[in-house]
């Protein structure tokens, strides 16, 4: 079973910085079944990145994701009041298609 | 649009079961799977399984095993989940999304705006 680590737990950044998210997997994934969502108050979840590199739709590139194997992140430039959330990478190797436990940004 | 409405909340008691409904419209639903995640209150998301609308064939996640079946009405479009034995541990938001594939990767999307399920005596 792979099992997904992200870091920070949380992350507490001002406006217009930049954040990177981490998310580490216990055994090698394809980058392409690495999926990146983000969670805001109150709502479900939404996609950020199809596997790797692919943005969902109406994701803005302020957005990137690099990684490959065991170790992935998410960066975010220039950071909004809105993107405060809570961020998930999830696998889609070998079932059960798990979820890291999530890093919290904050936005100051 | 493509959309996934679930049903409202639901309160039930202890050993009881419960069903919660995803109404897809906006796309073919036989042509994408249906995965199932769920989020107790301030805790991360739990994937419990998916179930492909077309062959009905299903994957369990192994904690809920035995307890827990996806199904699905092709006529209406809509795919079910239903949770036995219900405890308070199954207190949470259950979430349906779609399974999409694309050539550059895979992921969830869209979800359904989440069924709160309370379990309480």
């Amino acid at each position: 079973e792979i099992v997904l680590t992200q870091s920070p737990g949380t992350l507490s950044l001002s406006p217009g910085e930049r954040a990177t998210l981490f998310c580490r997997a216990s055994q090698s994934v394809s980058s392409s079944r690495l999926a990146w969502y983000q969670q805001k108050p109150g709502q479900a979840p939404r996609l950020l990145f199809y596997g790797a590199s692919r943005r969902a739709t109406g994701i803005p590139d302020r957005f990137r994701v690099i990684g490959s194997g065991t170790d992935f992140s998410l960066t975010i430039n220039r950071l909004e009041p809105e993107d405060l959330a809570v961020y998930y990478c999830q696998h889609f190797g070998d079932s059960p298609y798990s979820f890291g436990q999530g890093t919290k940004l904050e936005i100051k | 649009q493509v959309q996934l409405v679930q049903s409202g909340a639901d309160v039930k008691q202890p050993g009881a079961s419960v069903k919660v409904s995803c109404k897809a419209s906006g796309y073919t639903f036989t042509s994408y799977d249906i995965h199932w995640v769920r989020q107790a209150t301030g805790q991360g998301l739990e994937w419990l399984g998916w179930m492909n609308p077309y062959s009905d064939d299903s994957g369990y996640a192994q904690t809920l095993q035995g307890r827990l079946t996806f199904s699905r009405n092709t006529s209406t479009n809509t795919a079910y989940l239903e949770l036995n034995r219900l405890t308070s541990d199954d207190t949470a938001v259950y979430y349906c999304a779609r399974f999409d594939v694309t050539h550059s990767g895979r992921g969830l999307d869209p979800w359904g705006q989440g069924t709160l399920v309370i379990v309480s005596s």
